[in-house]
């Protein structure tokens, strides 16, 4: 099983910062089958992006990832105040399917 | 607009059953695979189960592995999930999820509002 560890736990910025969010592997990822997903309070989680860097649709360029192997990176520049919220990582190159642990971000 | 609608969470004991059901609309069913991702309260989130388009490839959590049992019924539009032997860590909000695109193992790019399981006596 792949193991998905992200940092930091929790990232305070203020609007209009960029948020650098880490999420690495405990081993390579097939293909860069990566994804990441944004969760507010009471609601479902929302793909972001996919294969590592695709941005899924509707989402704002703001939103950039990067990343292949071991270690991928989710770029989130000129926070917005909708921004603030829990990320999440997912991995897809093999099974079982695995979540990182979040980062959240918060208003500093 | 692509809709998932889950159905058939609550309270149950220990060792008992429950039956989630999700109800698609908005899009093709048959066209994409389909999963269930757990979260439980104030926790991450958590891979359950998914099933291919045609219910030909199945994969499941080990944590759940030989307790729950996936299942689709294309003509329905409805995606499964039996759970048996229901533990107390079993308890979390249980979502449906479509995949983004046909292979099985996938990113999801819908998700429902969630189904809550709570398990105790």
């Amino acid at each position: 099983e792949i193991v998905l560890t992200q940092s930091p736990g929790t990232l305070s910025l203020s609007p209009g910062e960029t948020a650098t969010l880490s999420c690495r592997a405990s081993q390579s990822v097939s293909s860069s089958f990566l994804g990441w997903y944004q969760q507010k309070p009471g609601q479902a989680p929302r793909l972001l992006i996919y294969g590592a860097i695709g941005r899924a649709t509707g989402i704002p360029d703001r939103f950039s990832g990067s990343g292949s192997g071991t270690d991928f990176t989710l770029t989130i520049s000129r926070l917005e105040p909708e921004d603030f919220a829990v990320y999440y990582c997912q991995q897809y190159g093999s099974s079982p399917l695995t979540f990182g642990g979040g980062t959240k971000v918060e208003i500093k | 607009e692509v809709q998932l609608v889950e159905s058939g969470g609550g309270l149950v004991q220990p060792g008992r059953s429950l039956r989630l059901s999700c109800a698609g609309s908005g899009f093709n069913f048959d066209d994409y695979a389909m999963h269930w991702v757990r979260q439980a309260p104030g926790k991450g989130l958590e891979w359950v189960s998914g099933i291919s388009w045609s219910s030909g490839s199945i994969a499941y959590a080990d944590s759940v592995k030989g307790r729950f049992t996936i299942s689709r019924d294309n003509a329905r539009n409805s995606l499964y999930l039996q759970m048996n032997s229901l533990r107390v860590e079993d308890t979390a909000l249980y979502y449906c999820a479509k995949s983004h695109d046909t292979p099985m193992p996938n990113v999801f790019d819908s998700w429902g509002q969630g189904t809550l399981v709570t398990v105790s006596s």
